[in-house]
């Protein structure tokens, strides 16, 4: 079946270290992937998205390439911040199932001053 | 504009007892979800709903049901509680008509149930 495996946290960096964090997926035609993240006490929070293979998704200094020959959508950061501190969730969903996100365990960040 | 509401943010229960959460999506939101989030098995999908009918459905018990109203707001109910229905429910709302392009969802701030 279709499924997202994420790298294990969490992941501890300093302020304005480089951040990825590694998603890849089982999936069979053409999914749409996204990045969530949750703060704590919060709900999700919609980060990046592509919807096709070479698409690059950015947001606040975030961005994920659509890699369908790795299956992989890794997320990237080139200076963390500690308002950065957070669960990251990777996603994928198919337009034809409806409201179903399949997501992938989520990755704990946590940055240090 | 308001986000997804749910309400109540905090539930206590004993075992046995039942529940009913409540979601309220952004205005002009037709879909409704319903994820479940635990420590130990993640965010698992619930159910979904789009002009009060149910759509998709995860893999969980009977116990766990849902409905959506006309004024698409939704609500979603667990019969005879157990220890392990303890987790955070969250509730996410699109405007995108299923089956038409990818579907952003925007979530609540979930709520978070306690079975003792």
């Amino acid at each position: 079946g279709n499924s997202v495996t994420q790298m294990e946290g969490p992941v501890t960096l300093s302020e304005e270290a480089f951040l990825t964090i590694n998603c890849t997926y089982t999936a069979t035609g053409y999914p749409s992937l996204f990045w969530y993240v949750q703060y704590p006490g919060e709900g999700l929070q919609l980060l990046l998205k592509a919807t096709k293979a070479d698409d690059k998704g950015s947001n606040k200094g975030f961005e994920a390439t659509y890699r369908k020959e790795t299956t992989s959508f890794h997320l990237e950061k080139g200076s963390v911040q500690v308002s950065d501190s957070a669960v990251y969730f990777c996603a994928l969903y198919y337009y034809n199932q409806g409201g179903k996100l399949i997501f992938g365990q989520g990755t704990e960040l946590s940055v240090k001053p | 504009k308001a986000g997804v509401t749910q309400t109540p943010r905090y539930l206590i229960k004993t075992r046995g007892q039942q529940v009913t959460l409540s979601c309220s999506p952004i205005s002009g939101h037709r879909s409704v979800s319903w994820y479940q989030q635990t420590p130990g098995q993640g965010l698992q999908f619930l159910f979904e709903y789009f002009s009060e009918t149910q759509r998709n459905k995860g893999n969980f018990p009977g116990r766990f049901s849902g409905r959506q109203f006309s004024n698409s707001r939704s609500e979603m109910n667990v019969s005879t509680l157990e220890l392990g229905d303890s987790a955070l429910y969250l509730c996410a709302s699109s405007i995108t008509i299923p089956g038409q392009g990818h579907n952003e969802q925007f979530f609540g701030p979930g709520t978070r149930l306690t079975v003792l």
